[in-house]
């Protein structure tokens, strides 16, 4: 079974609007952190947001909010007011257990498509 | 903020060459790093973990004699493929994360894209 899902190959969103993009995880573990990260055509992984088990709030970061929804395994990703700039393929991404030192396991990604 | 180093970023090479790719940790030790790699349009995969001054762990299916993996120092993990052939093209990507609290994310190279004709 995978460990991250994300169901959605693309999206399309015009400008200045919001976007929610789908992350459900499956681990057994009561530790583990939840990541968000944007790779442009250009290749690099741009970390955006995180959000660990415990945390009560969900985390917020400018216009990247994480909607954290524990019981249903899901760590959706709001992008508000979108930018052409937010054009990318964006990873959603586990790190299981308490330590900090194991590696992190991706989705599928989605393509984000920002038009004008 | 801590950053990732990679070199090179893009390598064009015959077949049956041996290809050394270099991740270092520019303002943080790391003793543990992360190698990826990644298809066109695909999720990153991990290939193994490299820990400073031990040999690396290797995901299953990943050829230990293959890609060579050394960890010599908290701030360097070298990659090399070796004998690459047109099979092994591909982008990969390094990561590294600075010691901390549990919520620090990893740091990523800007990756190597492999060309083997």
């Amino acid at each position: 079974a995978q460990k991250i899902t994300q169901t959605q190959p693309g999206m399309f969103v015009q400008e200045k609007e919001a976007v929610t993009l789908d992350c459900t995880y499956d681990t057994s573990d009561q530790s583990y952190g939840l990541f968000w990260y944007k790779q442009p055509s250009s290749g690099e992984m741009i970390f955006l947001i995180y959000q660990g088990s415990y945390d009560e709030q969900n985390a917020t970061e400018g216009r990247y909010s994480l909607n954290f929804q524990k019981a249903r395994k899901s760590a959706n990703l709001v992008i508000s007011a979108s930018q052409l700039g937010d054009s990318a393929m964006y990873f959603c991404a586990m790190r299981e257990g308490p330590q900090a030192g194991t590696a992190l396991i991706f989705g599928k990604g989605t393509t984000l498509s920002v038009s004008s | 903020g801590a950053v990732v180093s990679q070199h090179p970023s893009r390598v064009i090479c015959k077949s049956g060459t041996s290809v050394k790719i270099e991740c270092r940790s520019l303002d943080f030790q790391a003793t543990t790093m992360f190698w990826y790699r990644q298809f066109p349009k695909q999720s990153l995969m991990l290939m193994a973990t490299s820990n400073e001054g031990s040999k690396a762990t290797y995901e299953q299916g990943v050829e230990k004699d293959k890609f060579l993996i050394n960890h010599a120092s908290l701030t360097l993990s070298t990659l090399t493929v070796t004998s690459a052939h047109p099979e092994d093209s591909s982008f990969y990507i390094c990561s590294a994360r600075d010691r901390g609290g549990v919520n620090q994310p990893q740091h990523f190279g800007d990756g190597t894209r492999l060309s083997i004709l």
